[in-house]
């Protein structure tokens, strides 16, 4: 079955440092790959996606590109700022004959960002 | 900017009693879903539904869990005799298309607490 594997957390940085989390998947198909962030006491909401093989997502400053050659979908930042403290969740969708597939999501990785 | 809507926010109950969390999914669109995520672990798919029937549901969502849409904006999760085991963040999600690359909107989420 579809599997996400995600970078274990929780991640500290510095304001301004370089940010990678690191996701793999496996899937049958071909999946859509998001990155979705959680912020303190709200929902999940969508931060970039890619629908397709060397495809980069892109979104305030965060990128991932999917490489079907290494299977994977990591998320980078050049420079992070405190506001963007959050969950992390990696998470993929694939295609089916069916309707409305399900999100298979990562275990979510909790980034601070101290001042 | 549309949002999924979730009632209440949180929800305490006695073990064995019934629930009903409450959804307004995005008015335009026409695919439901609801996830949950136990404290500290994975976002868990448990339900789709689309055209007013189920779609996919996860090996979680057994003869306890129920979902309906009684009207024409709303989507409710039921669990019938909640276990301690229950108590979770449920996720109601909406997406305008059943494909894997369409973004889905989610709510900020019931907090479910079984005692």
């Amino acid at each position: 079955g579809d599997s996400v594997t995600q970078m274990e957390g929780p991640v500290t940085l510095s304001e301004e440092a370089f940010l990678t989390i690191n996701c793999t998947y496996t899937a049958t198909g071909y999946p859509s790959l998001f990155w979705y962030v959680q912020y303190p006491g709200e929902g999940l909401q969508l931060l970039l996606k890619a629908t397709k093989a060397d495809d980069k997502g892109s979104n305030k400053g965060f990128e991932a590109t999917y490489r079907k050659e290494t299977t994977s979908f990591h998320l980078e930042k050049g420079s992070v700022q405190v506001s963007d403290s959050a969950v992390y969740f990696c998470a993929l969708r694939t295609i089916s004959s069916g309707s409305a597939r399900q999100l298979t999501f990562g275990s979510g990785t909790q980034l601070t960002v101290l001042p | 900017e549309p949002e999924v809507t979730q009632t209440p926010s949180h929800q305490v109950t006695q073990m064995g009693q019934e629930v009903i969390l409450h959804c307004v999914p995005i008015s335009n669109h026409l695919y439901f879903y609801w996830y949950r995520q136990i404290l500290g672990q994975k976002v868990e798919f448990l339900v789709s539904f689309y055209n007013n029937e189920i779609s996919e549901k996860s090996e979680i969502f057994d003869d306890q869990f129920s979902v309906e849409r009684p009207d024409g904006s709303n989507f409710t999760l039921k669990i019938r005799s909640t276990k301690l085991e229950d108590s979770a963040m449920y996720f109601c999600a909406s997406t305008l298309q059943g494909w894997s690359g369409t973004e889905a909107f989610f709510g900020q989420g019931t907090r479910l607490t079984v005692v």
